[in-house]
């Protein structure tokens, strides 16, 4: 059956960076796009990144663009997301989700707290 | 970008009742719409996709429909377990895809 599994989330201070990563296992992880999508406590969705199949192109909501960056590694089955220059306004649980037009499977999500 | 506007924000409704979410977008997006289920503490859950096609496993109760810049969310008669968030989300800009704010469904 189709898991993803997100890790690396924590505590981190504003103006540092943090990489969160997504394991994905139970279909052939190669032949999907990939997206994140964060959710701030108590608010709703927000896109964040996306990466084709192959990691040849990404793209980023206006947000994060510039700071952060979506990348993958399809002999590990996994995604990521390096996040540098954070914000308090990055405090958010991200999400990872296999992409068919819709989102269709979607990990547990990992909270990132910005915060000194 | 493609903004989407759900209503009501939230709702209040009892078992058996059928409710209606409605998700407008600020430009035609066709069917590039899906709607997917929150419940707390959980990832979201899709429903449906395509403005209309229900997903695999999902009950008949729900239904969708719309094309264009306006759509709604059916239920036709709620169940206990219904009781969650909803959004829409449009993929017409794919893969930029947006949300809507989320519609809180709520016991009455």
């Amino acid at each position: 059956q189709v898991q993803l599994v997100e890790s690396g989330g924590g505590v981190v201070q504003p103006g540092r960076s943090l990489r969160i990563s997504c394991a994905a296992s139970g279909f052939t992880f190669s032949g999907y796009g990939m997206h994140w999508v964060r959710q701030a406590p108590g608010k709703g969705l927000e896109w964040v990144a996306f990466i084709w199949y192959d990691g040849s192109n990404q793209y980023y909501a206006d947000s994060v663009k510039g700071r952060f960056t979506i990348s993958r590694d399809n002999f590990k089955n996994t995604l990521y997301l390096q996040m540098n220059s954070l914000r308090a306004e990055d405090t958010a649980v991200y999400y990872c989700a296999r992409a068919r037009g819709v989102l269709d499977y979607w990990g547990q999500g990992t909270l990132v707290t910005v915060s000194s | 970008a493609i903004q989407l506007t759900q209503s009501p924000s939230s709702l209040s409704a009892s078992i058996g009742d059928r409710v209606t979410i409605t998700c407008r977008a600020s430009q035609g997006i066709s069917s590039a719409l899906a709607w997917y289920q929150q419940k707390p503490g959980k990832a979201p859950k899709v429903l449906i996709s395509d403005a209309s096609s229900l997903e695999r496993g999902v009950p008949s109760r729900f239904s969708g429909s719309g094309s264009g810049t306006d759509f709604t969310l059916t239920i036709s008669s709620l169940q206990p377990e219904d009781f969650a968030t909803y959004y829409c989300q449009q993929f017409n800009s794919y893969p930029q895809v947006s949300f809507g704010q989320g519609t809180k469904l709520e016991i009455k």
